[in-house]
């Protein structure tokens, strides 16, 4: 069973589409995230979800907005995209925030817009 | 979070052991030491963490200087597989302000040659 997955796997899209992607965790956990990978390779933090709740939001612009319709779920909506959002969006999920719990991460989404 | 330390790469040979390292000067006593891999088109993969002593799971071992500023990642006999990106990452138990999102570096590239 996989334990975090991701759909759709690739996404290619014109700029100022609407686009989702989806995440859902079987692990129980009580937090997910969102990050993003970009070209360079660089990964980064976007949003983390505690108990459908928001709680970081690290300056991604509003076209991007997370939504957890329940504790096993989190997607990525993104409006008007543009050429710069083109990366890899991987989803994540943890037991709490504590430094001393591992973070499962899902295989990844590479979105490419054209 | 605290900064961490790595060389951008390494190389090994297989059936071989590697040693991956980890600075990390300023360290505080409440943060855990993390390590995640990435391997080719794959999401992060947590490794192996640890507080003060050294740690065995069944990918690696991490072993833990007396005063906490460097930690080697040991991959007892690295594999074709093995070959990823190697982020060693400080964690605060209180997981960042309690958000729990991890903070990655650039990593070491570890190629293992057959």
């Amino acid at each position: 069973d996989t334990a975090v997955s991701q759909t759709p796997k690739y996404l290619v899209t014109q700029m100022g589409n609407d686009k989702s992607i989806k995440c859902e965790q079987n692990l129980g956990h009580d937090t997910m995230y969102w990050y993003k990978q970009d070209s360079k390779k660089f990964l980064k933090i976007m949003f983390s979800y505690n108990n459908k709740e928001l709680i970081i939001n690290e300056t991604v612009p509003n076209r991007f907005s997370p939504k957890s319709p329940d504790k096993a779920h989190l997607n990525l909506h993104i409006n008007s995209l543009e050429l710069g959002d083109s990366a890899v969006y991987f989803c994540a999920s943890s037991q709490g925030t504590s430094g001393s719990v591992e973070q499962y991460f899902g295989p990844g989404t590479r979105l490419t817009v054209t | 979070d605290a900064k961490t330390t790595q060389p951008n790469s390494m190389e090994s040979n297989e059936e071989e052991p590697v040693h991956l390292p980890c600075n990390h000067s300023t360290i505080s006593g409440t943060d855990y030491i993390h390590w995640y891999r990435q391997l080719p088109s794959q999401g992060p993969e947590y490794v192996i963490h640890g507080l003060t002593s050294n740690v065995n799971n069944r990918m690696a071992s991490l072993a833990i200087a007396e005063d906490r500023k460097s930690s080697t990642l040991i991959l007892h006999r690295a594999t074709l597989r093995d070959a990823a990106v190697y982020y060693c990452i400080l964690r605060d138990i209180r997981g960042s302000s309690n958000t729990g999102k991890l903070i990655f570096g650039q990593g070491t590239t570890l190629q293992v040659k057959p």
